[in-house]
Formats: C-alpha cells, structure tokens, sequence
C-alpha cells in the first residue's frame, strides 16, 4: 500500500541550531504535503504545508521544500528553541475512491536544548 | 471560539464495554475524521465522513462505528470487538474531503481499559 517513511525519529539539537526532518513518499499521485506539529497529550496542529505546483514555502523560521521527481519532502527549523521541542508529522495526500485521504509518516521527536 | 472539541479527555473501558468519544466542530466544516494513534506510530485512519448521513471506512475500522447525523458532530465508538483499544483518538475536520483541505485536530482523548 501507499506508505510516507519519515526520518530520523530522533533529532537533538542546540538552542539556535538548524533542525532537519524528511520524508519520501510512494504515491506519484501525492499532491498536498502538510507537517504537524504535536505537543505532549494534545492534538497536532499543521505548521506548515505545501502543495505539488511549488518547490518550497517558507514562514518565519519554518520551511518546507518539496521534490516530486524524488518523491520526497523536507522541513528546516532555523533559530531553533526550547519551545519547538515536540513531535512532528509529516503527511502526503492519497486520492481515494474521490476523496484525498492523509497518510502520516511515523514522526519525529525534536529535543532543542537551552 | 470556533474549534474541534473531543471530550471526555480521557476514558476507561472495562472487559466487553462499548465507550462512545465524542467528536464536536462549529467550523461548518463538511468533512470528519477519526484517527488512532500508538506510541512510535504515525496517525491511522478509522473512519471519515464527507457529508451528513454519509461514512466510509478507513484503513483500521475493525471494530469500531460511527455516525454522521448532524453536520457538528461524528463520534465514535469502540464496541468489545476491538481487541486492543487502549490508543490515543483524535478527531479532524477539512472544509470538504472531495479536494484537498487542510485537517485540523481536536485535543484527543486517551481510551485505557481496565
């Protein structure tokens, strides 16, 4: 079946450092890539997402680059901080019977440390 | 305060107990979602919903139903048939589920059982 493998599961970092999470999807019909992000006991909340007819998309200190020829996307943290320690999801749409269903990447855990 | 809600926060079921998890959106949203989480996992499909009176199942629906009979509102239920329950649910909502949308997440409730 269609799967998004998401990488690494871990990621520590330092206060100010960059952070980097991928992803590589298998669905060539995959058009809609969002991230979540996930705090401790709550419901993910989206960060950032893209779609198919761009390459990257930035907000602030977040971006999400996208290459459909490899099938893979990323997310950049820069200026890393305490508060961007959570678990994220990345996610890649699948049309389904004339409706686009989410599939979501295992997760990353990010620790920034002061 | 527009949102999802999800409620109770958390459940307790016993041996051979159906619990019902309520899932409340004032967003006007058409499309609803039921999503399990488990530890180290990425979010997996249960059930969705595109429109009033109208679900369809997702990738783990074994075990559990659902209903549409108002547009606010899709909870779910976990009958005895589901033979390992205790997980993390969360409920999403996308303005339509025919197009690409945006899903956002309500706060969750963790099901235990006793």
């Amino acid at each position: 079946g269609e799967n998004v493998e998401q990488h690494p599961s871990t990621l520590s970092v330092q206060e100010g450092d960059s952070a980097v999470i991928k992803c590589t999807y298998s669905d060539s019909a995959s058009n809609y890539f969002p991230w979540y992000k996930q705090e401790l006991g709550k419901g993910p909340q989206l960060i950032i997402d893209i779609r198919s007819n761009v390459g990257e998309k930035k907000d602030q200190r977040i971006a999400v680059t996208l290459n459909k020829t490899a099938k893979h996307f990323s997310l950049h943290i820069t200026e890393t901080q305490p508060e961007d320690s959570a678990v994220y999801f990345c996610a890649a749409s699948h049309p389904s019977g004339g409706y686009n269903k989410l599939i979501f990447g295992a997760g990353t855990r990010l620790a920034v440390h002061p | 305060d527009g949102g999802i809600t999800q409620s109770p926060k958390y459940l307790f079921r016993k041996e051979g107990q159906n619990v019902t998890l309520s899932c409340e959106q004032n967003l006007n949203h058409d499309a609803m979602y039921w999503y399990r989480q488990d530890p180290g996992q990425g979010l997996r499909l249960i059930y969705y919903s595109q429109i009033v009176n109208d679900f369809q199942k997702g990738d783990i629906a074994e075990g559990y139903s659902v209903s549409r009979e108002k547009k606010e509102s899709f909870p779910l239920t976990v009958t005895s048939a589901q033979k390992n329950p205790t997980a993390f649910y969360l409920c999403a909502s996308s303005l339509s589920g025919s197009s690409i949308e945006t899903q956002y997440f309500g706060p969750g409730t963790r099901l235990l059982v006793l």
